[in-house]
């Protein structure tokens, strides 16, 4: 299946920092979404876009469908304790018919 | 009750044991989806039900069983499994099976084989 690169692989930051992290892929994708997984739970999604160039947000997250609708961004600003946990992004199939997942980043975020 | 729901969150089998993992959904979605999520891996597609009826099976080995007897429930029937079968198993329900629709996923059953 399709291979998505997420980077970092792993985050620690202090709480009130933004963090910024990205997804690639080797095809073009014509949606792109955002989840976030906490510890012990299922992924929850965040973030949902669909046109290249699109720039989405939802509180304090930040996402953008990249110009080559090959990559994703999703930035954090001013980070909590609670923002904890790992984020993957997620695009659909040639068909549609599944979404593959990144390898996700893992954020601390240290008091 | 609203969402997509597992039991039972976690469970801990031996190799010759016979267990069913359960997933609800009361979104009205037409699709739901097995997933299994190992450590440091991408979440692994193993199977796709839409309308109830089988679509996909992603290469999963037979001791892996799933069920689905209506659009709401979904079962994964387990057997004889093998320690590395041990995982987080994550069901999930979308809309629609094609078209994009974006996944709700439950709280996932974390499975040890031992």
């Amino acid at each position: 299946g399709q291979q998505l690169n997420q980077s970092p692989q792993s985050m620690f930051i202090q709480e009130g920092e933004d963090v910024s992290m990205n997804c690639t892929s080797s095809s073009i994708f014509n949606t792109w979404l955002w989840y976030k997984q906490d510890p012990g739970e299922g992924p929850v999604l965040l973030i949902a876009l669909y046109k290249a160039g699109e720039l989405t947000s939802n509180g304090r997250l930040t996402a953008q469908f990249g110009i080559t609708r090959k990559d994703s961004f999703l930035n954090i600003s001013a980070s909590i304790p609670s923002d904890v946990g790992i984020y993957f992004c997620a695009g659909p199939s040639n068909t549609g018919n599944q979404f593959y997942f990144g390898t996700g980043t893992s954020l601390t975020v240290i008091p | 009750e609203t969402g997509v729901t597992q039991t039972p969150r976690h469970l801990v089998m031996g190799m010759t044991n016979k267990k069913s993992l359960k997933c609800e959904q009361h979104l009205g979605h037409n699709a739901m989806y097995w997933y299994k999520q190992s450590a440091k891996k991408p979440l692994e597609l193993m199977f796709v039900y839409s309308l109830e009826e089988r679509v996909e099976n992603n290469s999963v080995p037979s001791r892996f069983s799933p069920e689905c007897p209506n659009s709401s429930h979904l079962f994964l029937h387990l057997h004889t499994l093998q320690p590395e079968d041990s995982a987080l198993y994550l069901c999930a329900s979308s809309l629609a099976y094609r078209g994009g629709y974006g996944y709700t996923f439950g709280s996932g059953t974390r499975l040890t084989v031992v």
